[in-house]
């Protein structure tokens, strides 16, 4: 079946540490996003990618990087300038036309210990 | 700036009663809209995708509208059962070729009372 995978499903980061996400695809969509939840607010958009080699920030980039080296995969790293990374964070990919949607992995949870 | 509004934030019901719920956005310059499903500590599952130019899609016991000049999405599901018990968001994709982006509401937590 296809789909996208996260992993992993939890994660536990130290202060100061940097840690990446990993995203894969098996979709054949051409753009990728990572969006973050915190309880109470709305999915955020961190970064996006709709082209291979190729990504824009989204809302609230500050803190995160990523890669888009194949088109199957796109990894978040959570950098230790991120203030407050514990959240969930999600993935997710469309093929680049407007008259589809999206689809979601099933969520990493990131806490700081 | 696109806002989603989702009201209420959390609503209960009994098993088998017909329910609504709503979406409302402030910018009709959409794509599209899509309705998703969340499950505690899960990912998102998309439940239905309309159109900008579309006014309804149905998917078995849901029906999802929408009407685009006055900023408002329903969704109703039929027959309400404890499995429907979720949190449900709309999401409104908007912007230009390269730029689009999809903007969130925070969602209503459903809970279906057997």
């Amino acid at each position: 079946d296809g789909g996208i995978t996260q992993s992993p499903k939890y994660l536990f980061r130290k202060e100061g540490q940097n840690v990446t996400l990993s995203c894969e695809q098996n979709l054949n969509h051409d753009a990728m996003y990572w969006y973050r939840q915190d309880p109470g607010q709305g999915l955020r958009l961190i970064y996006y990618s709709q082209i291979v080699n190729d990504f824009q920030k989204g809302d609230i980039a500050e803190g995160y990087s990523v890669s888009r080296e194949k088109k199957e995969s796109f990894p978040l790293t959570v950098t230790s300038a991120q203030k407050n990374p514990t959240a969930f964070y999600l993935c997710a990919s469309s093929p680049d036309r407007f008259n589809y949607g999206y689809t979601f992995g099933s969520g990493t949870r990131l806490t700081v210990v | 700036k696109q806002e989603v509004t989702q009201i209420p934030a959390a609503l209960s019901v009994p098993e088998g009663e017909n329910l609504v719920l709503n979406c409302s956005f402030t910018d009709s310059a959409i794509y599209n809209l899509q309705w998703f499903r969340q499950d505690p500590g899960k990912g998102l599952t998309s439940l239905l995708l309309i159109q900008s130019s579309q006014r309804e899609q149905t998917s078995g016991r849901l029906n999802a509208s929408l009407d685009k000049s006055s900023g408002r999405s329903t969704l109703y599901i039929a027959a309400s059962q404890p499995g429907d018990s979720a949190t449900y968001l709309c999401a409104v994709r908007i912007g230009n070729f390269g730029n689009e982006k999809l903007t969130f509401g925070t969602g209503t937590r459903l809970t279906i009372i057997p």
